[in-house]
């Protein structure tokens, strides 16, 4: 168990809709990540934040976007969803205040979207 | 930009024998990570390798980073079936250390 939690685990939805994905980060990190992992495109980095404030930015659609609340945690929104947006969506989270910052990024489990 | 090539993309072997997954970056990085992954599921930290000549070992598993020539390696000794997943190598850009970027993954099969 990473200490990273994505809710929810599985989402089936149609074509035009919208969802949102929670991540809570682990305990004490400050930094928040968003990735894409499909068949197709493999695993994509979509955003960063950091301490609640966006610190990099991916291959982010701009129907696709994100926050970090002041509790740390962290949704994704995506909407207008298409068929080709079905993917697993990862949260990872790295840079607490304690102890070394490697750069070592922890990840949830992750929230599999279907879109028919 | 950075890009980070794995090879072999898949990779069958057998039980006992000892293979290397190769990953080769594009632009200068300072560290590089190793992550395995299960179908469906998380990916689960391996190593960090954080300076040239770097050289970390789990079990049957042995990383190696080597920033000159941008190649990292992970060595399998003696595969066993439980090593049977996907393996991922990542590297951030020098000074920025926030985003990682990934390799396509090397699906590793260890048959019997």
């Amino acid at each position: 168990d990473s200490g990273v939690t994505q809710t929810p685990k599985h989402l089936i939805t149609a074509t035009g809709q919208r969802v949102t994905l929670r991540c809570s980060p682990r305990s004490g990190d400050l930094s928040v990540y968003w990735y894409q992992q499909s068949l197709d495109q493999g695993l994509q980095f979509l955003i960063q934040y950091y301490n609640g404030e966006e610190r990099a930015k991916g291959n982010i659609l701009e129907r696709f976007s994100a926050q970090q609340f002041p509790d740390l945690h962290s949704e994704l929104n995506l909407s207008s969803l298409e068929l080709g947006d079905s993917a697993l969506y990862f949260c990872a989270s790295s840079y607490g205040l304690a102890g070394p910052n490697t750069g070592e990024l922890f990840f949830g489990e992750g929230s599999r979207l279907t879109v028919l | 930009e950075l890009k980070v090539e794995q090879n072999p993309l898949f990779l069958s072997m057998q039980e006992g024998k000892n293979y290397t997954i190769y990953c080769n970056y594009s632009t200068t990085s300072d560290r590089l990570y190793w992550y395995r992954q299960d179908p469906g599921k998380s990916l689960e930290s391996l190593f960090v390798l954080l300076s040239n000549g770097a050289v970390k070992q789990e079990g049957r598993l042995m990383a190696s980073l080597d920033t000159k020539a941008r190649l990292s390696t992970l060595h399998i000794t003696a595969a066993v079936h439980d090593l049977s997943a996907t393996y991922f190598c990542a590297g951030p850009l020098t000074g920025t250390a926030s985003k990682l970027t990934f390799g396509t993954g090397t699906r590793l099969q260890v048959t019997l």
